[in-house]
């Protein structure tokens, strides 16, 4: 099947420091990726709609400018997580599809987030 | 608002035997179910899906149902191995640009 894959898989950064975390479509391209945070024994949350060339669609309750997204290629999508604080701390996951009605959507191997 | 969720957040079996997992969902709507699996650390893995046209769909040991009328999901594991052991997570696509639900999850425990 298609690879999605996040860089990197863990990070530690210390609190008030950014975050860059890539998602990556490998053999297709992808005009929308989707990202999603996940807490320990929980489901996945969406976050937002990152689409390629415009803006990111944030979910209610999701900080835009605390979460910036950037989709500036087909094939890679960027989640920075802005002045970090410990309750940042999570695991992101990104997905992405060939089809635009992303009903096959592949995802990434996760980001551990960890805000000290 | 609109959510998919599971009756049982946790799922013990035996090694062979067979494990049934349960989802419901309340958006009428949706016209595309998928069947995840998530490993501890790790993605979400595509399982099996199914389209509302549909009320039966089978794989490699694995079965999803579907029940519109009382809007239920289900997936069948047959010979549950140790290696099925993980988070087993049902969603929907919202037909919103794509966007997916995903239920709350169910761990799935194999014994040997």
């Amino acid at each position: 099947g298609a690879v999605v894959s996040q860089h990197p898989s863990r990070v530690i950064c210390k609190s008030g420091t950014s975050v860059k975390i890539e998602c990556r479509s490998l053999d297709f391209q992808a005009t929308t990726m989707f990202w999603y945070r996940q807490f320990p024994k929980k489901s996945l949350m969406l976050m937002a709609t990152s689409n390629e060339g415009s803006k990111a669609t944030y979910e209610q309750g999701v900080e835009k400018d605390k979460f910036l997204i950037n989709h500036a290629s087909l094939t890679l999508s960027t989640l920075t997580v802005t002045s970090a604080h410990p309750e940042d701390s999570s695991f992101y996951i990104c997905s992405a599809s060939p089809d635009r009605l992303n009903t096959e959507a592949f995802f990434g191997q996760g980001t551990r987030l960890t805000v000290v | 608002g609109e959510s998919v969720g599971l009756h049982l957040p946790t799922l013990s079996v035996q090694e062979g035997d067979n494990s049934i997992i349960n989802c419901a969902y309340s958006n009428s709507a949706s016209d595309y179910f998928i069947w995840y699996k998530q490993e501890s650390g790790k993605g979400p893995q595509f399982i099996i899906d199914i389209r509302s046209n549909m009320d039966k769909r089978q794989g490699q040991r694995v079965t999803v149902l579907l029940n519109k009328t009382v809007k239920h999901l289900s997936l069948q594991i047959a010979a549950t191995q140790p290696g099925d052991s993980a988070v087993y997570f049902c969603a929907e696509n919202s037909n919103q640009g794509g966007k997916l639900i995903f239920g709350q999850g169910t761990e799935l425990s194999v014994k040997p």
